[in-house]
Parts: structure tokens; C-alpha cells; sequence
């Protein structure tokens, strides 16, 4: 049992490049989540997905893209790299119910855009 | 939206003492405040999560409290020891499925 899953772990990206970010869960966790962690600013959500072929915009949507084609997987895209970018990313995972549950998290993606 | 503020940003304390970190949250909605601990390098990982029918919850060292009157719920750690050390994050989610985290404290316990 794997958990929560992110590759790569590290990148460094020139300004205009694009990659995509994956994020894979073995829990069968119905809603998945992007964040980006900046020194003194915490976690802020970037998009989220509530099941598979669902997503919606989270607090800092803007110049991201992600698709939840499979239930397990929520790739995270970024089609025009900035500095403004540079940032480390997790990616969660959590059941679903009528109650929040606890969100468990990938080890984090370290993305550095020049 | 929501808005989940977080205080002090930094702490520290002698190895022993207690800890207190409080956040404060804006959408009156909310209604599960977790807590997240994370060590240098590593992810974060739940550490205590309350829902918004109970006013306190406690496992060992670590106790959450939450008054809903006032939006306002803190994390206690008693008996600090050393590898308590990590930065502490709470959340709270609003109606639309997203969780606001706090920007975090960073506590430091001193030997």
C-alpha cells in the first residue's frame, strides 16, 4: 500500500517550458486535491476534484490545468512556466462521506522555474 | 471564502512546557478543524482532527479545543519534547469542498 505517490520529486523548468505533475493514490479516495506550499503562506489549493472526470478551481487556479480521467490519478499541468511558479507541490487525497475526512498527503514535487 | 488565520508564526519553548497555537476561521459553515504536523522536508501528516459537535478532543500529549460562538480553535501540546519540533498547520473547509489552511507555526522545543 502505497499511499499518495508524486513524481517527479524534483524539476527545474526555464520560464515558457510546460510539464505535467502526477499524482496517484492506491486508496481508492474518491476526492484529490493540488496545493503549493510557499515559504510563510502555508498550503493553498490550487484545483481539486471531487471523483473521476471531476475537477473545480481551488484559492490560486491561474495558469494551472489538472484532469482526473482515472480515479487513482490527478495530474496537475502547468502550460507556460513562470518564476511566480516556483513553489513546492503536494498532492492529497481523502475519503469521501457526509463528514470531512482526514486528507493524506504525497511527499511533494520541488519545482524551481528560471 | 474562507479564511483561517493562524497564530503565533514562530514558538518556542523549553523541553517540558506547553505549547498553544490558535486559528482563527471566517466561514460559520465549517464544521471539521484538523491539524497537520510537518517536519523539515516531509509531508504533512495529521497529527488531530475535531469535528464541530464536540468542544475538545485529546490523545495523549495533544489536545484540540473549539469554540464555534467565537470561530476560534487551538491545538495544546503538554510536556513538549524535542521532537515536537515541525511546523504545525491548521485547516478548515468551506461549503464548497475546499480546505483553507493557516500559514503555519513553526515550534521549536528547546532541550
Amino acid at each position: 500500500n502505497a499511499g499518495v505517490t508524486q513524481t517527479p520529486k524534483f524539476r527545474v523548468l526555464k520560464t515558457g517550458q510546460s510539464m505535467t505533475l502526477l499524482c496517484a493514490q492506491d486508496m481508492n479516495h474518491e476526492y484529490m486535491y493540488w496545493y503549493r506550499q510557499d515559504p510563510g503562506m502555508g498550503l493553498r489549493l490550487i484545483h481539486y476534484s471531487v471523483g473521476e472526470g471531476t475537477t473545480a478551481k481551488g484559492e490560486v487556479p491561474d495558469g494551472y490545468n489538472v484532469s482526473r480521467l482515472k480515479k487513482q490519478n490527478f495530474l496537475l499541468g502547468l502550460e507556460s512556466a513562470a518564476p511566480s511558479q516556483t513553489s513546492v507541490y503536494f498532492c492529497a487525497s481523502s475519503y469521501s462521506g457526509r463528514d470531512y475526512n482526514e486528507q493524506f498527503f504525497g511527499p511533494g514535487t520541488r519545482l524551481t522555474v528560471l | 471564502g474562507e479564511n483561517v488565520e493562524q497564530h503565533p508564526s514562530t514558538l518556542s519553548v523549553q523541553e517540558g512546557d506547553s505549547a498553544v497555537i490558535k486559528c482563527t476561521y471566517s466561514d460559520s459553515a465549517s464544521n471539521y478543524f484538523p491539524w497537520y504536523k510537518q517536519e523539515l522536508g516531509k509531508r504533512p501528516q495529521l497529527i488531530i482532527d475535531i469535528r464541530s459537535n464536540v468542544g475538545e478532543k485529546k490523545d495523549q500529549r495533544i489536545a484540540v479545543t473549539l469554540n464555534k460562538t467565537a470561530k476560534h480553535f487551538s491545538l495544546h501540546i503538554t510536556e513538549t519534547q524535542p521532537e515536537d519540533s515541525a511546523v504545525y498547520f491548521c485547516a478548515a473547509p468551506n461549503t464548497g469542498n475546499q480546505f483553507y489552511f493557516g500559514t503555519g507555526t513553526s515550534l521549536t522545543v528547546i532541550p
